[in-house]
């Protein structure tokens, strides 16, 4: 079966670099969900996207973006990267319409800022 | 918003044992709760969820109960083995919110 796919697997930037990272959903589902998770830390909420639109914001910082495309991947943008940005970014799909609550997880993209 | 307490953050367990993790969560009106097993550079894997309406769900040698009024729900592993060793996750959410995890538990089962 299809899973969270997430591009790429790893990535190094310098200090003040941009970064974008990538997510393809599980087809039909309807919601995406971005989360940063630091080392021996839980996922922490950054935001989401629910039918291409916004639908929940959690602790995203400024400097970042995202946003979910008409073919439904999404796209986490990330400008003057910071060395406490270095972490393992996890995407999830889900399709609430369909009753499915639990997350798909990708296998997340490590970046590592230097 | 949501609060997810998680206890205990490492347990070791020889094979064969039993092992239990237990959470809290803050928000009443929360009523989906899934556990989420991680491995070494993998993602996330959901291993069982319960919602609000059922007080406790199983399959296979992985169960989960979850206690409304107190507001705390535990995963129990019977007759673990050493491939249950992983960081395990609890979360909660309300509705269509976005999840909120738990800090994570690193169970060791010793052969």
């Amino acid at each position: 079966a299809a899973g969270v796919i997430q591009s790429p697997r790893h990535l190094i930037k310098e200090k003040r670099e941009t970064a974008t990272l990538k997510c393809y959903p599980i087809p039909r589902h309807d919601t995406v969900y971005w989360y940063q998770q630091g080392p021996g830390q839980d996922p922490q909420f950054l935001i989401s996207f629910y039918e291409k639109m916004q639908s929940d914001k959690g602790s995203i910082p400024d400097r970042f973006s995202a946003q979910q495309f008409s073919d439904y991947h999404s796209e986490l943008n990330m400008s003057s990267l910071e060395l406490g940005d270095s972490a393992l970014y996890f995407c999830a799909s889900s399709s609430l319409e369909a009753g499915n609550y639990g997350y798909t997880f990708g296998s997340g993209t490590r970046l590592t800022v230097v | 918003g949501e609060n997810v307490e998680q206890h205990p953050s490492t347990l070791s367990v020889q094979e064969g044992d039993s092992a239990v993790i237990k959470c809290t969560y803050s928000d009443s009106a929360s009523n989906y709760f899934p556990w989420y097993k991680q491995e070494l550079g993998k993602g996330s894997q959901l291993i069982i969820d319960i919602r609000s309406n059922v007080g406790e769900k199983k399959d296979q040698r992985i169960a989960v109960t979850l206690n409304k009024t107190a507001k705390h729900f535990s995963l129990h592993i019977t007759e673990t083995q050493p491939e249950d060793s992983a960081v395990y996750f609890c979360a909660a959410r309300t509705g269509r919110r976005a999840l909120t995890f738990g800090s994570g538990t690193r169970l060791q089962v010793q052969p």
